[in-house]
């Protein structure tokens, strides 16, 4: 069966600790995308990578960075959490090659700073 | 850039009723898909129905369609006989059907509640 886990579903954080959020999928897919979820504003693309080592920023990516040194394995940071990023983050994935391949989303994770 | 635009951030229905969620979207592409997907409380993203943009002819599956209006750039979902499980949001999504990473673009969501 597919999976796309988020490792940590709720967390609490400090304004300005250092935040990291984790996908991993099993299923070999190139293409992985992290979201922020807020009312009234639906999902926004916040970074996405299309392999190993590479990155490139959505509409959102002010505050966040990136890590993909696996491929199966892409993690987002907040260098110095602000309240301003708390949301749900959910991470999703796609096979590489044609547009009509299905997109794989995770559970999603809870972040609250404070 | 691709946009999509739902107007609507809250909707009801009576159960057993037939409700439908609008959707527009702009892009200047001619291969694109576009989706319907629910997101029940738990969170968990559902792909409820999906459309190409070269068919004509609507999707369809099971109690939901779609009336995918490609020159109105409107792609609207109906849901007919409507049960307290179709209570969630329903985002709609655009993708390029291009090679690449074809990020989803996708609306601002709609609620949909379930009057018993």
């Amino acid at each position: 069966d597919v999976k796309v886990t988020q490792s940590s579903r709720y967390l609490v954080k400090r304004t300005g600790e250092k935040v990291f959020l984790e996908c991993v999928q099993d299923m070999d897919h190139e293409n992985m995308f992290w979201y922020r979820q807020d009312p009234g504003l639906g999902l926004r693309l916040i970074y996405f990578s299309y392999d190993v080592k590479m990155k490139e920023k959505g509409d959102i990516p002010e505050g966040y960075s990136v890590s993909r040194e696996k491929k199966e394995r892409f993690s987002l940071i907040l260098e110095s959490a602000s309240t301003n990023q708390t949301s749900m983050y959910l991470c999703a994935t796609i096979r590489g090659g044609g547009g009509g391949n299905t997109i794989y989303f995770g559970e999603g994770s809870w972040l609250t700073v404070v | 850039a691709q946009t999509v635009t739902q107007s609507q951030p809250e909707m009801s229905v009576q159960e057993a009723e037939t409700v439908t969620l609008s959707c527009t979207y702009d892009t200047s592409e001619s291969d694109y898909y576009l989706f319907w997907y629910k997101q029940p409380p738990s969170r968990q993203m559902i792909l409820v129905i999906r459309q190409e943009a070269y068919k004509q002819q609507n999707a369809t599956e099971n109690r939901f369609s779609v009336n995918f209006q490609k020159a109105a750039k409107s792609f609207s979902l109906k849901i007919s006989d409507s049960q307290l499980g179709d209570a969630a949001m329903y985002f709609c999504a655009y993708r390029s059907g291009g090679q690449g990473a074809q990020k989803l673009v996708f609306g601002q969501g709609t609620r949909l509640t379930i009057n018993p």
